[in-house]
């Protein structure tokens, strides 16, 4: 069946460190991974994506890297900042979106 | 260019009540996701809808639970008889195709 599984669920960092969330998913027949932040009281913002036909993406300080083989996903955020902070969830798309479990994010100042 | 809009953000039903939650979706966006999340977990996918056509609804109750996206106006999310474990926060997702899904707000419904 389809199920992601994400780790770690919580993740604490010191600002201007990076951060590394992963995700693996059982379903290979998944062709589109995003990203999402969900900041406190908020809905989930897209932040990155990534198609099975690319192995790397990167957005400024983020970036998502994608093994098809082992199915598994990862999010890298560097030079964390406060404004960070949020729980971040992965997804897998199989006609509607499967989501990880989430990851609570704080960065320190 | 409007985002995803939901209303009411808000809504405090008792038991037996009926909720209705409302989902606008962006321009040009005619695919409609309705997703739950209970506190302190992740989300679930509930219904997938398209103008006028339920597309997919194996995430939705068998029961109480029913939605519409009609040719005009916004996506309705209906709860008929609440119960105190259907409180939660509801979001709608919008999408120009198959892929990008974009959220709104979502309402936080509280059952008393």
């Amino acid at each position: 069946g389809e199920n992601v599984e994400q780790h770690p669920s919580t993740l604490s960092v010191q600002e201007g460190d990076s951060a590394v969330i992963k995700c693996t998913y059982s379903d290979s027949a998944s062709n589109y991974f995003p990203w999402y932040k969900q900041e406190l009281g908020k809905g989930p913002q897209l932040i990155i994506d990534i198609r099975s036909n690319v192995g790397e993406k990167k957005d400024q300080r983020i970036a998502v890297t994608l093994n098809k083989t082992a199915k598994h996903f990862s999010l890298h955020i560097t030079e964390t900042q406060p404004e960070d902070s949020a729980v971040y969830f992965c997804a897998a798309l199989y006609g509607k979106l499967t989501f990880g479990q989430g990851t609570i994010l704080t960065v320190h100042p | 260019n409007a985002g995803v809009m939901q209303n009411p953000r808000h809504l405090v039903r008792r038991r037996g009540q009926e909720a209705r939650l409302r989902c606008s979706p962006m321009k040009g966006h005619s695919h409609v996701y309705w997703y739950r999340q209970l506190p302190e977990e992740g989300l679930k996918f509930m219904v997938y809808l398209q103008k006028e056509n339920i597309i997919d609804e194996s995430g939705m109750p068998k029961e109480r639970f029913s939605a519409e996206f009609p040719k005009e106006g916004p996506s309705i999310l209906r709860i008929q008889q609440v119960v105190r474990g259907d409180s939660a926060a509801y979001f709608c997702a919008s999408s120009p195709g198959v892929r990008e899904q974009f959220f709104g707000p979502g309402t936080r419904l509280t059952v008393l």
